[in-house]
């Protein structure tokens, strides 16, 4: 299966309220990134995980948080929704730190109301 | 850090034409250069990419062509057909070589 998964593909939150978004692949990749994609907008790199290390972009430190329980299952999670958040929520993977290429789930849509 | 503009948001074309989308990039040290392909529903998929020591590369209808002097990345799809109907982003890898920098995304519209 050279697929990524990704669960729910959509979401309605509440503003305040937590949401947490799941991803998974069974390729082994050792890096999973999410990406944040607004209309009109490039899909914007949130943060990624080499392996059970965490790298947050500067500008989203504090907005999302994740956690990578096994090398297969990668989760977004944000404490306190706000309307800001919705947005579209891209999954992806790549086989080895560095590899160029990135293998992407479909996505999950979030509307925060 | 690097910025990405991509151009045309939208296109159509007739079945058979060609169809040319182009990204512009600001980091001349960037050094890998792609095209993703999204269809609706589905995830991006990789097209095709170029190293910068790459100016042209032609696969299965499609030429990428690299302009470094320019910063100008372009994506041609020769005699396009309904089945390419999809957004198409380029993606850039700056020097920080975890990063993928994307352009904003063109829908492209094929009719019959």
């Amino acid at each position: 299966d050279t697929t990524v998964k990704q669960n729910p593909r959509y979401k309605l939150a509440r503003v305040g309220k937590p949401v947490n978004l799941i991803c998974s692949q069974t390729m082994n990749h050792d890096t999973m990134y999410w990406y944040q994609k607004k209309p009109n907008q490039a899909p914007k790199l949130l943060l990624f995980y080499y392996d059970k290390i965490l790298n947050r972009e500067a500008d989203t430190f504090e907005k999302f948080q994740s956690s990578r329980p096994n090398n297969s299952f990668c989760s977004l999670y944000i404490g306190s929704a706000g309307l800001e958040y919705s947005a579209m929520y891209l999954c992806a993977s790549s086989p080895r730190l560095g590899e160029a290429e990135q293998f992407f789930g479909p996505g999950t849509r979030l509307t925060v109301l | 850090g690097e910025q990405v503009e991509q151009r045309p948001p939208h296109l159509s074309v007739r079945e058979g034409d060609s169809a040319i989308i182009i990204c512009t990039y600001t980091d001349s040290a960037t050094a890998y250069f792609s095209w993703y392909k999204q269809e609706a529903g589905a995830g991006l998929q990789l097209l095709m990419s170029v190293l910068s020591n790459v100016d042209r590369k032609e696969e299965q209808g499609l030429t990428v062509l690299l302009n470094k002097k320019d910063k100008r990345l372009s994506l041609n799809l020769t005699a396009a057909h309904p089945g390419d109907s999809a957004v198409y982003f380029c993606a850039v890898r700056g020097p920080n070589y975890n990063v993928l920098y994307f352009g904003s995304g063109t829908k492209l519209t094929v009719e019959p």
